[in-house]
């Protein structure tokens, strides 16, 4: 596509629901970024998958988070037994390194409500 | 590790008036670094980057930065604000490899 997509836009759960959010990056982009931004806060880095390379998970906050990318494209996060300080938006990103094109392409977000 | 910081959490400026947002960084190499605007609402976009060169750089937007390795900076500069630059401003230091470290951010405010 023509941008990284991502859904849902908004996402609201109660406590201890599993949530996956899906993201599209750019087609042919092989980086892909996920964050995560509470509210008034910055960029949270979460995780990063490049290539065919290990995932870098050193920003998952628990053991809760975990996320795959299959094919090298399409990514999904998932949150297990969510809590209510997961609530904030997450946001997806994508670049291609390889090409030091490191600039990252954002998509819009989903924002997770927890009740 | 690489690392970022905005030292100004929230700027106001008079429309028509310059502005400058100060991003310091931390890195073991040369880095590559990124200003990106969220408006309110919307996603990041990416306003201007710097990888090697010319150590002034032009954006998007009628925005410029400024690379100085001695200090360790990468301040975002504009010489004239318009209402519409209100935003939420990011500096990021990235790897080769891709990934980036983002600072905290800084809210700018515009007064009509």
């Amino acid at each position: 596509g023509a941008g990284v997509s991502q859904s849902p836009s908004n996402k609201v759960t109660e406590k201890g629901k599993d949530v996956e959010l899906r993201c599209d990056p750019i087609s042919g982009h092989t980086a892909l970024y996920w964050y995560r931004q509470s509210l008034g806060q910055g960029l949270e880095f979460l995780i990063y998958f490049q290539g065919n390379s290990a995932p870098d998970k050193s920003g998952l906050p628990s053991d809760r988070f975990s996320a795959e990318r299959t094919g090298g494209s399409v990514s999904t996060l998932t949150i297990q037994r969510t809590q209510q300080e997961d609530s904030a938006v997450y946001l997806c990103a994508s670049s291609f390194p390889s090409m030091g094109k490191n600039e990252q392409f954002f998509g819009p977000g989903t924002r997770l409500t927890v009740l | 590790a690489q690392s970022v910081t905005q030292p100004d959490i929230h700027i106001t400026v008079s429309e028509g008036a310059s502005l400058e947002l100060r991003c310091n960084y931390s890195y073991g190499a040369t880095p590559y670094l990124f200003w990106y605007v969220q408006s309110p609402g919307q996603g990041l976009q990416l306003l201007l980057k710097y990888f090697s060169g010319d150590t002034l750089v032009q954006g998007i937007k009628g925005f410029e930065a400024e690379f100085k390795r001695s200090q360790s900076s990468f301040n975002l500069r504009k010489p004239s604000v318009h209402w519409s630059d209100a935003a939420e401003y990011f500096c990021a230091v990235g790897a080769k490899s891709g990934k980036s470290t983002f600072g905290d951010g800084t809210t700018l405010t515009v007064k009509p």
